[in-house]
């Protein structure tokens, strides 16, 4: 089975802070992918990755940056932490086969103050 | 752009009754669809997919969907829901040919009444 993990499921930091949101997957996945999620809003996507190093804005990257030293590891950044960044942060995987479908962490529920 | 509507933010039904679940999409070329449901407190995961082939897809849980080109309608459906299947549903569309991203509906929300 596929496994990605989220660093945190709760997180409360304040307002300026610097955030890191760490993703981890174990199925040698090439696609790694940063949601959030917002009541009514579904899931945006932020940044995604296709591969170690190599990144592309999603729909929402305002605000945001990323990381991935590591084909296992995504890391999503939130520079100054700013209280409209209130969200869930969800981490997914693709493989780039014929499975497609997306394989998602338990997400991360941070709340800025 | 592609998009994907889900017209029910909230879903109510009783436990027996059956439940179909609507989803909308717009885009170009056939899909790939999928359906996926979020307990509270948790992440998404996947119920069922749809690429080519027989419309009518089975699902885990006794889900299914029926892709329907014409109406570019994903509809799913349970034929007799249990209180456990109280959560959020969402329904994507992949868009694997341009830059393997996924778009989701806005969600809906199930509530089961005893």
């Amino acid at each position: 089975d596929v496994k990605v993990t989220q660093s945190s499921r709760y997180l409360v930091k304040r307002t300026g802070e610097k955030v890191f949101l760490e993703c981890v997957q174990d199925m040698d996945h090439e696609n790694m992918f940063w949601y959030r999620q917002d009541p009514g809003l579904g899931l945006r996507l932020i940044y995604f990755s296709y591969d170690v190093k190599m990144k592309e804005k999603g729909d929402i990257p305002e605000g945001y940056s990323v990381s991935r030293e590591k084909k296992e590891r995504f890391s999503l950044i939130l520079e100054s932490a700013s209280t409209n960044q209130t969200s869930m942060y969800l981490c997914a995987t693709y493989p780039g086969t014929s499975s497609y479908e997306q394989y998602f962490g338990p997400g991360t529920r941070l709340t800025v103050t | 752009a592609q998009s994907v509507t889900q017209p029910d933010i909230h879903i109510t039904v009783s436990e027996g009754a059956s439940l179909e679940l609507r989803c909308n999409y717009s885009y170009g070329a056939t899909p790939y669809l999928f359906w996926y449901v979020q307990s509270p407190g948790q992440g998404l995961q996947l119920l069922l997919k749809y690429f080519s082939g027989d419309t009518l897809v089975q699902g885990i849980k006794g889900f299914e969907a029926e892709f329907k080109r014409s109406q570019s309608s994903f509809n799913l459906r349970k034929p007799s829901v249990h209180w456990s299947d109280a959560a959020e549903y969402f329904c994507a569309v992949g868009v694997y040919q341009f830059n393997n991203d996924m778009r989701f509906g806005a969600g809906t929300r199930l509530t089961v009444k005893p």
